[in-house]
């Protein structure tokens, strides 16, 4: 079986700093997201990627940024942390825009 | 856009008793529903999933039942055991295009013993 992992598990910022959280997948999945969740929220789409190279905004994007190199990978970038910022970054995998999601165990970040 | 509301925020249920969770939804045009289990600490665990062509989905003691009528989703945990303590979250799309799942806002359920 396959596995999709996120770097780092916690990350502790300052503000106005920029941070990059990364994810990688062997599955072959075609489409990769991030997701942002909240306490209370629910999970909220930041950016998607149906292929190598392609990147698509999601509802929650601005101070964000994404780079998909490679297939198997997926980076976010936080582009200014904001102060006493908490919040856990998911990123999932899929075959493609049809099938079902394989998330990672998340990032949980801290701002300080 | 899609809003998708989900109830209860938290539920607690004896060990063996059945617990129940609810979405509904706003687009018509919906046509893919799943269910995600939270551990702590952890990602999200696909439960199962659905397109607008079944209305009941049962495995492993979960049934999912689709009300499109209604714009209705519900997960039921037949006799609940503590292993399935966690935070469930129902997931919609639409069209049958999983791109850009709409999330609810998730049930902490807790089961005791």
């Amino acid at each position: 079986g396959g596995i999709i992992t996120q770097t780092p598990k916690f990350l502790i910022g300052q503000e106005g700093q920029k941070l990059t959280l990364k994810c990688q997948q062997n599955f072959n999945h075609d489409t990769m997201y991030w997701y942002r969740q909240d306490s209370g929220k629910g999970l909220r789409l930041i950016y998607y990627s149906i292929t190598e190279n392609d990147l698509q905004k999601g509802d929650l994007s601005e101070g964000y940024d994404a780079s998909r190199e490679k297939k198997s990978s997926f980076s976010l970038t936080v582009t200014s942390a904001q102060k006493n910022e908490m919040a856990v970054f998911l990123c999932a995998s899929s075959m493609d825009g049809n099938s079902d999601y394989t998330f990672g165990s998340g990032t949980r970040l801290l701002v300080i | 856009g899609e809003q998708v509301e989900q109830r209860p925020p938290h539920l607690s249920v004896r060990e063996g008793d059945s617990a129940i969770i609810i979405c509904t939804y706003t687009d018509s045009a919906t046509a893919y529903f799943s269910w995600y289990k939270q551990e702590a600490g952890a990602g999200l665990q696909l439960l199962m999933s659905v397109l607008s062509n079944v209305d009941r989905k049962e495995e492993q003691g979960l049934t999912v039942l689709l009300n499109k009528k209604d714009k209705r989703l519900s997960l039921n945990l037949t006799a609940a055991h503590p292993g399935d303590s966690a935070v469930y979250f129902c997931a919609v799309s639409v069209g049958n295009m999983g791109y850009k799942l709409t999330f609810g806002t998730g049930t902490s359920l807790l089961v005791d013993p």
